[in-house]
């Protein structure tokens, strides 16, 4: 079975610019999730979708980030502006059914962001 | 205060001993208790799950939860260099419908050879 794909692995970008990242989930997977991880923290859900609704988005900031799930399948995360402190890596994962915490979460191996 | 707290790091220990790995909470909404492993530049993999109090063993690993002391503890028994990576905690409320998860910032642990 492939896991979480997630494009790309690596992003630099000066402040001020926009980034995408792609992601795409476990096939069959209903619920997909957008953590951020800052180094040396936990990851931290910006976003969940269940199928292409969103179940989650109370920690995203929606004044630069956004999030789309086409289909039910792939999804992708944008950030417009970036700022500084949005440096991080970016993790998505999926489960397959949507119950949430006792349904394993698969992740990627996460798009790390440079913002200089 | 942080819902999850855990011990950064790092931590290390000569291969073969026994780790011992802790998160103390504050939600007591909580009731299930994760831990995950997450190696350099890679994603957290899930290595246990356990729901409410008590102990889980699995290989080399146990899980244990003290909901009364909102302690949680995962045990790493004849601890391997591949076991060096970073520990992740993670917690939820409940096992219905949509939940949370909520994690701990990771311990670093490094087996040495």
């Amino acid at each position: 079975e492939a896991g979480v794909a997630q494009s790309p692995r690596y992003k630099i970008i000066e402040k001020r610019q926009s980034v995408a990242f792609w992601c795409n989930p476990i096939s069959g997977h209903a619920t997909l999730y957008w953590y951020q991880q800052i180094l040396g923290q936990g990851p931290k859900l910006l976003i969940q979708f269940q199928n292409n609704g969103v179940v989650d988005d109370s920690q995203l900031p929606k004044d630069r980030f956004s999030a789309e799930r086409l289909k039910g399948v792939d999804s992708t995360l944008k950030i417009q502006p970036a700022k500084l402190e949005d440096s991080a890596v970016y993790l998505c994962a999926s489960s397959a059914r949507p119950e949430g915490a006792t349904d394993t979460q698969y992740f990627g191996p996460g798009t790390r962001l440079t913002v200089l | 205060q942080k819902e999850v707290e855990q011990d950064p790091g790092p931590l290390s220990v000569p291969e073969g001993a026994i780790v011992s790995l802790n998160c103390t909470y504050s939600n007591s909404a909580f009731q299930y208790f994760m831990w995950y492993r997450q190696y350099s530049r890679k994603g957290p993999e899930l290595l246990m799950y356990t729901y409410s109090s008590g102990n889980k063993e699995d290989g080399r690993f146990t899980a244990q939860v003290d909901k009364s002391s909102k302690y949680i503890s995962l045990f790493i028994r004849d601890s391997q260099p591949s076991d060096s990576a970073t520990y992740l905690c993670a917690m939820s409320p409940n096992s219905g419908g949509y939940q949370k998860v909520t994690f701990g910032t990771g311990t670093k642990l490094q087996v040495i050879p």
